[in-house]
């Protein structure tokens, strides 16, 4: 079964700090892509930034880079500077495409932004 | 780009009644997919659609469920004889299916209560 797990269903940062989000995955297909959204409390979600599988250079957007091991399956997200309008909920999602066209979520992660 | 837009966005309705959600993707987007969120977890796949073809139906999807998307464009999604189970947010989004990186836009969701 194809799985995203998220280890840590809260984490907290000093504004202007930065935090590490934890994600790993479980697939045996060899084409596949990796994807953070932020969903803030009442509000829609956001993706955040993305992440091919057959490439090598980790993904980063401004203040969000990550750290892809594809050999060990972890995908985790890097927020430096953190700002108060970071704080929502994160969910780090796989789409294998493939047989399947779906995106598979975490439980997500909970991130509170202290002032 | 007005983004994906869904109405209602929250419907209270009484166990045993049907529902209907509605979801209008980006204009260009030619894949459209509906999730269930409940409390505390990740978006889980419903359903998915390509042009107006259904391709691919979760197991989650009970014969009470059904989803369309007669012209391509808009899709409705529809709960016969509602249970309390059901209550939750469900989300559209959209892509278009010619892009590799398989990015999916979020519309707002529809929270449902079941009471």
């Amino acid at each position: 079964a194809q799985t995203v797990t998220q280890s840590q269903p809260e984490m907290s940062v000093q504004e202007a700090e930065t935090v590490t989000l934890s994600c790993t995955y479980d697939t045996s297909e060899s084409d596949y892509y990796l994807f953070w959204y932020k969903q803030p409390p009442s509000r829609q979600m956001i993706l955040v930034i993305r992440q091919e599988a057959y490439k090598q250079q980790n993904a980063t957007e401004n203040r969000f880079s990550v750290n892809f091991q594809k050999a060990a399956k972890s995908f985790s997200l890097k927020i430096s500077d953190s700002q108060l309008g970071d704080a929502a909920m994160y969910f780090c999602a796989c789409y294998y495409g493939g047989a399947t066209n779906k995106l598979i979520f975490g439980t997500g992660t909970l991130l509170a932004v202290q002032p | 780009d007005t983004g994906v837009s869904q109405d209602p966005r929250h419907k209270i309705t009484k166990r045993g009644q049907n529902v209907t959600f509605r979801c209008d993707p980006i204009s260009e987007h030619n894949r459209l997919y509906w999730y269930r969120q409940t409390l505390g977890q990740g978006p889980e796949f419903l359903t998915y659609f390509q042009n107006e073809a259904q391709l691919e139906k979760s197991r989650l999807l009970s014969d009470r469920f059904s989803a369309e998307r007669p012209k391509g464009s808009f899709s409705t999604l529809e709960i016969q004889r509602t249970e309390q189970g059901d209550s939750a947010m469900y989300l559209c989004a959209s892509s278009l299916a010619s892009r590799r990186n398989h990015e999916q836009y979020f519309g707002p969701g529809t929270r449902l209560t079941v009471t």
